[in-house]
C-alpha cells in the first residue's frame, strides 16, 4: 500500500524561512514531487527528486533520504504569495504517472 | 510551457442530471490524461486514466458507468458524471505527463461541481 504523511498545517513569517516534511511508506519507488496549489486551483510542479540529496531551485529547495523514506521542502525568503497548500506525492512501482500517490497537502499560511 | 485548459471552472447542477468536464492539452499532445478528484482538506485520489484511441482505466472503487471517459483526440478528454448526486460534488482536476519522462504532472485549473 502507499502511505504519505505530511504536517496539516504550518505557519511562518514573511521573509523567514520554513520546513515542510513529508514520510512516505510506498510498494516501489519512482522518485517524489512537490506540488504547490493555492486554494481553488489546480496544483502546479515545485520539484522533482529520484536520488539522495538537496535539488535546489531559486527560493525553493528539496531533499530526499530514500533509506529513510523522507523528503523535505524548504522556502526561503518567504513571501505572502507563498501561502497555499503544499502536496508531496510518490511515484511508486511501475513508474508511470498514474503511480503516483499525493499526500493530504500541508497548509503554510504566512503572517506578515 | 505545457498548458493544460480545463472547462467549465465551476458547475452546479440538480441532481439527477449529467455533467461533462472538458480537458484539453493546448501546446503539447497527450496520449494519456489523468483525472483525479479532490475532497475538502483532502489528497487528490486518481479516479481513472484515459488513453487516447483505448478504454479508460478506472481505479478501484470508481464506478465507470457513473464516471464516463472520452479520450477522443490526442489533445481532448472529457469526464461526464452521468446522473449527478450531492455525493459527487467535489473538485474535479485533469492532468496530462510532460516531462521530465513524462512523470511531471501539468494540471489543469480544476472544475468545482456542486450537485444540488
Amino acid at each position: 500500500g502507499q502511505n504519505i504523511d505530511q504536517p496539516t498545517e504550518m505557519t511562518a513569517t514573511e521573509g523567514a524561512i520554513v520546513q515542510i516534511n513529508c514520510t512516505y511508506q510506498t510498494s516501489g519507488f519512482n522518485g517524489l514531487f512537490w506540488y504547490q496549489q493555492h486554494a481553488g486551483e489546480a496544483p502546479t510542479f515545485l520539484s522533482y527528486n529520484v536520488l539522495d540529496g538537496l535539488e535546489e531551485k531559486g527560493r525553493f529547495s528539496s531533499f530526499l533520504s530514500r533509506s529513510k523514506g523522507y523528503s523535505y521542502l524548504l522556502l526561503k525568503e518567504l513571501q505572502m504569495k507563498d501561502s497555499a497548500s503544499y502536496l508531496c506525492a510518490v511515484l511508486g512501482s511501475g513508474g508511470g504517472a498514474d503511480g503516483l500517490t499525493f499526500g493530504k497537502g500541508t497548509h503554510l499560511i504566512i503572517q506578515p | 510551457g505545457a498548458v493544460v485548459s480545463q472547462h467549465p471552472s465551476r458547475v452546479i447542477c440538480k441532481s439527477g442530471t449529467s455533467v461533462k468536464i472538458e480537458c484539453r492539452s493546448l501546446d503539447f499532445q497527450a496520449t494519456t490524461m489523468f483525472w483525479y478528484r479532490q475532497f475538502p482538506k483532502q489528497s487528490l485520489m486518481l479516479m481513472a486514466t484515459s488513453n487516447e484511441g483505448s478504454k479508460a482505466t478506472y481505479e478501484q472503487g470508481v464506478e465507470k458507468d457513473k464516471f464516463l471517459i472520452n479520450h477522443a483526440s490526442l489533445t481532448l478528454s472529457t469526464l461526464t458524471v452521468t446522473s449527478a448526486h450531492p455525493e459527487d460534488s467535489s473538485f474535479y482536476i485533469c492532468s496530462a505527463p510532460r516531462g521530465r519522462g513524462a512523470n511531471v504532472l501539468t494540471f489543469g485549473a480544476g472544475s468545482r461541481l456542486t450537485v444540488l
